[in-house]
């Protein structure tokens, strides 16, 4: 069965610093961009960043530069989202996902596979 | 990209037909892709590159539009179409609209 599973709801103390997993099953991991979108209560998705597992490059939203790396472990076939200096509006649900088209190959692309979520709190 | 959906939320009955409208604010061409949510789950593909229906969704929903303007139609609303959707561009990053939310009148 191909799927994205996360890790569990975290709670974080303001300035610290979250790490959310995302582990691919059923399907070639390094084959596909993975990608990080998160939704702060209430409000509408926002797209983070994304990873390419084959090589490590990363490109992330502006909004975001300097405080969030993404990493993966192609053993594990698991992606990690780390977001430092954390502020309370930083309290969202964060979502992995995948890219539909395989690395490398160019067109029209939309997100087919998603995680569950995992909420994350930033409260003192 | 800025992608602009209206109405933001809109109140419907069975069986009506309920039309969303998603903004770029420029060309997208039609790398255009909708998202069904519903409370405390991840979104679902409906519709990607504009119009073209992802396996296993109703027909009831219809995907229009190209370069900027786009257009997201479900007819014959049923109790399981209550939900949030949402438009993402695919063209230079990939951004979302903020949603609309379809409610039972």
């Amino acid at each position: 069965q191909v799927r994205l599973e996360q890790s569990g709801p975290e709670v974080m103390k303001p300035g610290a610093s979250m790490r959310v997993s995302c582990k691919a099953s059923g399907y070639t991991f390094t084959d596909y961009h993975i990608y990080w979108v998160r939704q702060t209560p209430g409000q509408g998705l926002e797209w983070m960043g994304r990873i390419n597992p084959t090589s490590g490059g990363t490109n992330s939203a502006q909004k975001f530069d300097g405080r969030v790396t993404m990493t993966g472990d192609a053993a594990i076939s698991t992606a990690y989202l780390e977001l430092n200096s954390l502020k309370s509006d930083d309290t969202a649900v964060y979502y992995c996902a995948r890219d539909f088209l395989r690395i490398g190959v160019p067109g029209i692309t939309w997100f087919d596979l998603w995680g569950q979520g995992t909420l994350v709190t930033v409260a003192s | 990209i800025q992608m602009t959906q209206s109405p933001s939320s809109l109140s419907a009955s069975i069986g009506d037909r309920v039309t969303i409208t998603c903004r770029a604010s420029q060309n997208v061409n039609k790398y255009l892709n909708w998202y069904q949510q519903k409370p405390g789950r991840a979104p679902k593909l409906l519709i990607y590159a504009a119009s073209t229906l992802q396996s296993g969704v109703s027909s009831r929903f219809s995907g229009s539009g190209s370069g900027t303007e786009f257009t997201l139609i479900i007819s014959n609303l049923q109790s399981e179409d209550f939900a949030t959707y949402y438009c993402q561009q695919t063209y230079n990053t990939w951004t979302f609209g903020l949603g609309t939310k379809v409610e039972v009148k």
